[in-house]
């Protein structure tokens, strides 16, 4: 069975920009949740979405933002690119809810803000 | 409020010898606990989990973890460290909800010939 899967890998932008990125969840996975990973903050959530809806949200600022298809694909987006947005994001997708599920990693988009 | 901690930044063994990372948590809830791996480049990768089932919980590639409710611990351990273990481990916990992991700030695991 095929990984999670993010697109696009890399990624460089310029303050002020917006940014868009892709993860495709495992198959049959129906829960996707999204880390940002820095060197200074390390490992934090941003957001989780079960069948389309959002259920959990992270201490992040409204210009991030996510959103999940019915075939559990997710997007999340960036608005307003500031040089502190420059990180590896990362997507995670789990079978179900529950506190038991473990979360499956994708390689990770890593996006540079110039 | 759940939390992990990492004790140690950076740890250093001998190729063939015992290795340690520490973990502790906090956690309001009986708490569902992870060791992931990271390699350069790369995301992260389950190493081993623990839901209460059995207090030693074997994972890949050789290693273990004992959860000690006393200690509030989850620490990892493999008997006989390989050079293709270097790479960055990160503990976490899962939050009260289930929908998000909260992680320590990862160990840097290097290995010596």
């Amino acid at each position: 069975k095929a990984g999670v899967t993010q697109t696009p890998r890399y990624l460089i932008k310029t303050r002020g920009q917006q940014v868009t990125l892709s993860c495709s969840p495992i198959s049959g996975h129906r829960s996707v949740s999204w880390y940002q990973q820095t060197p200074g903050q390390g490992l934090q959530f941003l957001f989780e979405y079960f069948s389309e809806t959002q259920r959990n949200k992270g201490n992040f600022p409204g210009r991030f933002s996510g959103r999940q298809f019915s075939n559990s694909r997710s997007e999340m987006n960036v608005s307003t690119l500031e040089l502190g947005d420059s990180a590896l994001y990362l997507c995670a997708s789990s079978l179900d809810q529950g506190r038991q599920e473990t979360q499956y990693f994708g390689p990770g988009t890593r996006l540079l803000v110039l | 409020a759940q939390s992990v901690t990492q004790l140690g930044s950076h740890v250093s063994v001998s190729e063939g010898a015992l290795v340690l990372l520490r973990c502790n948590y906090s956690s309001s809830v009986p708490p569902y606990l992870f060791w992931y791996v990271q390699y350069p480049n790369q995301g992260l990768q389950l190493l081993l989990k623990y839901t209460s089932a059995a207090t030693l919980v074997k994972g890949i590639n050789g290693f273990e973890a004992e959860f000690k409710k006393s200690e509030t611990s989850f620490h990892l351990t493999k008997p006989s460290a390989h050079m293709s273990d270097a790479a960055e481990y990160f503990c976490a916990v899962n939050d009260q909800a289930g929908t998000a992991l909260i992680f320590g700030k990862g160990t840097t695991l290097s290995v010596s010939s």
